[in-house]
């Protein structure tokens, strides 16, 4: 079955770091573009990151340029969020979605409080 | 950044009637391929987002045809022709055309009257 699996949300404190995965099973996640999503609480969607299929570009919402990295590791075949200097507004349910936004996993949940 | 704006933001519906949501982007969506990359999603109650339309008017493998995508340019409509209980839940446009970022409206939710 085709199917992406985020994990690694919690709570974490203001100015902290996590990081959050996305395994993929059923495809090569290195065969596509990659994207991370995030959905603020009642809120919309807003694209976090991007990760071209060979790696070679990634690009960043202005508002984590600097703070957040996407990675891949090909031999998991999963993806990567690091989120460093977290702050309140960047709670949310982070999605990793690929295939141009074909796919979505279930989302985890990142809460940024004291 | 690419301004995707949706109307209505909220739209009560009839069972068995049409609905119509628009998607109005700040600047043409048309790519130097050719191609416009704008897309449809439904993200249900509790649910991640699925994709419904790609590239204006293309349906998904397993979405209904009483979903259909149409527009041009800057202005985009999703159509549904008879609403179902399941298609309750919020509907989202947005532009791959001109990214990053990669841009969606801020939804349009569908509910039953």
């Amino acid at each position: 079955e085709v199917q992406l699996v985020e994990s690694g949300g919690g709570l974490v404190q203001p100015g902290g770091s996590l990081r959050l995965s996305c395994a993929a099973s059923g495809f090569t996640l290195s065969s596509y573009w990659m994207h991370w999503v995030r959905q603020a609480p009642g809120k919309g969607l807003m694209w976090v990151a991007h990760m071209k299929s060979d790696g070679t570009i990634t690009t960043y919402a202005d508002s984590v340029k600097g703070r957040f990295t996407i990675s891949r590791d090909n031999a998991k075949n999963t993806l990567y969020l690091q989120m460093n200097s977290l702050r309140a507004d960047d709670t949310a349910v982070y999605y990793c979605s690929g295939r141009g936004f074909d796919l979505w996993g279930q989302g985890t949940l990142v809460i940024v409080s004291s | 950044d690419v301004v995707m704006t949706q109307s209505p933001l909220s739209l009560p519906v009839t069972l068995g009637q049409p609905a119509s949501i628009s998607c109005r982007s700040s600047q043409s969506l048309v790519h130097s391929d050719g191609n416009t990359y704008l897309s449809w999603f439904l993200q249900r109650p509790g649910q991640s987002p699925r994709r419904l339309i790609y590239r204006v008017s293309n349906r998904d493998s397993g979405v209904p045809d009483r979903f259909t995508g149409s527009g041009s340019g800057t202005d985009f409509t999703l159509n549904i022709s008879r609403v179902e209980a399941e298609d309750v839940g919020v509907y989202y446009c947005m532009q791959g055309t001109h990214w990053p970022p990669w841009t969606f409206g801020q939804g349009t939710k569908v509910e039953i009257k």
